[in-house]
């Protein structure tokens, strides 16, 4: 089944405590991106990676890394996360070429708590 | 100036009828746009995409984009109470490689 597989799907940290949430695609697709969504302010995107070692700021980027070492693979790294990085983060991924392709897949999110 | 702009809702309409939902965008470079479908707690689905000018249908879904006016819509045929969700406009800027999300126009079918 074609899909974008996050985890953890929950997860409560304490400020400080760097944490990694991972992400794996198996589409093949070159495009992924890492967005959060708040109440009132929707998805925002952090990072996207157009291929692997090819990264990019999105609207959010701060308090965020990302690395794209494998094709399938784009893992989000919180270094030392705060609290107003609690929030709804999503992964998702998307092809080139073909209408479709350009529309994003996402995974079933990671709901993150910073204490 | 957000770039996706969408009425938050909700948008009530009774079973049956036509739930209209609307979008405009400010980046004159864009040139795809999205219709997502998020169910409370879920993950957004696409359930449109139009580049062209026009309208695009499919089932009971009509997307509708116009250039000149940088507005982008989304019409619901014979809603269902199935429809009662949030959906999100998108569209890309920046080349294809960023994806900018409208807010969200939460939509309640009433049965």
């Amino acid at each position: 089944e074609a899909q974008v597989t996050q985890n953890p799907r929950y997860l409560i940290t304490v400020t400080g405590k760097k944490l990694t949430v991972t992400c794996s695609q198996n589409m093949n697709h070159e495009y992924m991106s890492w967005y959060r969504q708040d109440p009132g302010l929707g998805l925002r995107q952090i990072y996207y990676s157009m291929n692997v070692e090819v990264t990019d700021k999105g609207d959010v980027p701060e308090g965020y890394k990302v690395s794209r070492k494998e094709k399938r693979n784009f893992p989000l790294i919180l270094e030392s996360p705060s609290p107003n990085q609690t929030s709804l983060y999503f992964c998702a991924s998307r092809g080139q070429g073909g209408e479709n392709f350009y529309g994003y897949t996402f995974g079933s999110g990671t709901r993150l708590t910073v204490v | 100036q957000k770039e996706v702009e969408q009425n938050s809702g909700p948008l009530s309409v009774p079973e049956g009828a036509i739930a209209s939902l609307n979008c405009t965008y400010s980046d004159r470079g864009s040139q795809s746009f999205f219709w997502y479908r998020q169910y409370s707690g879920k993950s957004p689905e696409l359930i449109m995409f139009i580049y062209s000018n026009g309208d695009k249908e499919d089932g009971r879904f009509t997307a509708q984009l116009n250039k000149a006016s940088q507005y982008v819509s989304l019409l619901i045929r014979d809603s269902q109470p199935s429809d009662s969700a949030t959906y999100l406009c998108a569209g890309n800027s920046g080349g294809y490689q960023k994806v900018t999300f409208g807010t969200g126009t939460k939509l309640q079918v009433i049965p």
